[in-house]
């Protein structure tokens, strides 16, 4: 079945270093891949998406490109902020209802 | 657009009671979604419907989990005979289903269960 696999974390960083988290999923067809964003308190966001091969999402300074020959859609960004500080989980969908992996925290400090 | 809202947010009750949680969705959206997350995990699907039919239940959804939409507006999710097991945060998310749309969906943000 669909399966989706997030590198495990806390990922903690200093403010303006590079961020990435991997995703890599198992999927028949052509899914379509998302990240998800849930910062302290709040409920899930839709950070970015990917709709075919080759495709790259991006929003507020992050980017993910939906990779078919290894199926990953790793999010990255180039230097992130304390307010970046959330929990982000990839996600995909080829038949309406959503796929989640475990989620990666990730906690920038000053 | 006011997005997608539940109520109660927080709910609180003993073993063996039932429980009912409400969710509207963006108006127009018609589709709706049930989710379960527990601690540390990711979000995992209950059940969905488009418009008032309800298109599929996850096998994760025992016989003490109902849910409806009546009219294909806003819908309800009622737990019967709580167990200790059923402490959650449940999601709704809504979307619109149409040609072309690539399955994004927005979440209310949700109703947390405590079964004491």
């Amino acid at each position: 079945g669909n399966s989706v696999t997030q590198m495990e974390g806390p990922v903690t960083l200093s403010e303006e270093a590079f961020l990435t988290i991997n995703c890599t999923y198992t999927a028949t067809g052509y899914p379509s891949l998302f990240w998800y964003v849930q910062y302290p308190g709040e409920g899930l966001q839709l950070l970015l998406k990917a709709t075919k091969a080759d495709d790259k999402g991006s929003n507020k300074g992050f980017e993910a490109t939906y990779r078919k020959e290894t199926t990953s859609f790793h999010l990255e960004k180039g230097s992130v902020q304390v307010s970046d500080s959330a929990v982000y989980f990839c996600a995909l969908s080829n038949t309406g209802k959503l796929i989640f992996g475990q989620g990666t925290t990730l906690q920038v400090k000053p | 657009d006011t997005g997608v809202s539940q109520n109660p947010r927080h709910k609180i009750t003993k073993r063996g009671q039932n429980v009912t949680f409400r969710c509207d969705p963006i108006s127009e959206h018609n589709r709706l979604y049930w989710y379960r997350q527990t601690l540390g995990q990711g979000p995992e699907f209950l059940t969905y419907f488009q418009n008032e039919a309800q298109l599929e239940k996850s096998r994760l959804l025992s016989d003490r989990f109902s849910a409806e939409r009546p009219k294909g507006s806003f819908s309800t999710l009622e737990i019967q005979r709580t167990e200790q097991g059923d402490s959650a945060m449940y999601l709704c998310a809504s979307s619109v289903s149409k040609v072309g749309w690539s399955y994004e969906q927005y979440f209310g943000p949700g109703t947390r269960l405590t079964v004491t």
